[in-house]
């Protein structure tokens, strides 16, 4: 769907901990799925995708979760660090073969050392 | 570093007025996104080419134009530029359709 940046969803924990970032994605016929980070001043940077035919993938310290029942993705970090404090956002594909991507509002991430 | 390019960083004009931003995609990249986020629409995608043709639009406006050229670098026209049109423009790359985008560190745009 659209994105909307109001009033992002936040997320605080603590240095260590393991953090999970939730989106919902809209269009049942997308095929393909990134998360991006993007820190204050910088451009989105890529972290993890998966396609439609994968439940789950995992990178270093990151695991993705791809739930195409209920539409749901998400994003978990282990050990979360302070350097990972960013605005995290999911994006689809929507089922284009352009490579077009529609992003998530996005959620503010906060670790405290 | 992503390996894209974009100038200039910072850019404040006028109502009115016409700008141009530039990308150089990462070597080898084909294809070529522009995409425009504020605070109260997010990350919109606004066109995209590939290979020097474009190949799908998103929310551009008629005034926004863009163009790759055969060294494979874009540029971003936007013109009668309105206050509403400040906001960061990124430009992005990947290789094919399909394939991760690489993204760059974009250009502010202040409209006063």
């Amino acid at each position: 769907g659209e994105s909307v940046g109001l009033h992002l969803p936040t997320l605080s924990v603590q240095e260590g901990d393991n953090s999970i970032i939730n989106c919902a994605y809209s269009n049942s016929a997308s095929d393909y799925f990134i998360w991006y980070k993007q820190e204050s001043g910088k451009g989105p940077q890529f972290i993890i995708d998966i396609r439609s035919n994968m439940d789950k993938r995992q990178g270093q310290r990151v695991t993705v979760l791809l739930n195409k029942t209920v539409k749901h993705l998400s994003l978990q970090i282990a050990a979360t660090q302070p350097g990972d404090s960013a605005v995290y956002f999911c994006a689809e594909d929507g089922g284009t073969s352009y490579g077009k991507l529609t992003f998530g509002q996005g959620t503010i991430l906060t670790v405290h050392p | 570093d992503s390996g894209v390019t974009q100038t200039p960083k910072h850019l404040i004009t006028a109502t009115g007025q016409r700008v141009t931003l530039r990308c150089s995609p990462r070597s080898g990249d084909l294809s070529v996104y522009w995409y425009q986020q504020s605070l109260d629409q997010g990350l919109q995608f606004l066109i995209q080419y590939y290979n020097g043709e474009e190949r799908a639009k998103g929310n551009i406006l008629e005034r926004f134009s863009a163009q790759q050229f055969p060294d494979l670098h874009s540029e971003l026209n936007l013109s009668s530029l309105e206050l509403g049109d400040s906001a960061l423009y990124f430009c992005a790359s990947s290789v094919d359709y399909n394939e991760k985008l690489f993204f760059g560190s974009g250009t502010q745009l202040s409209v006063l």
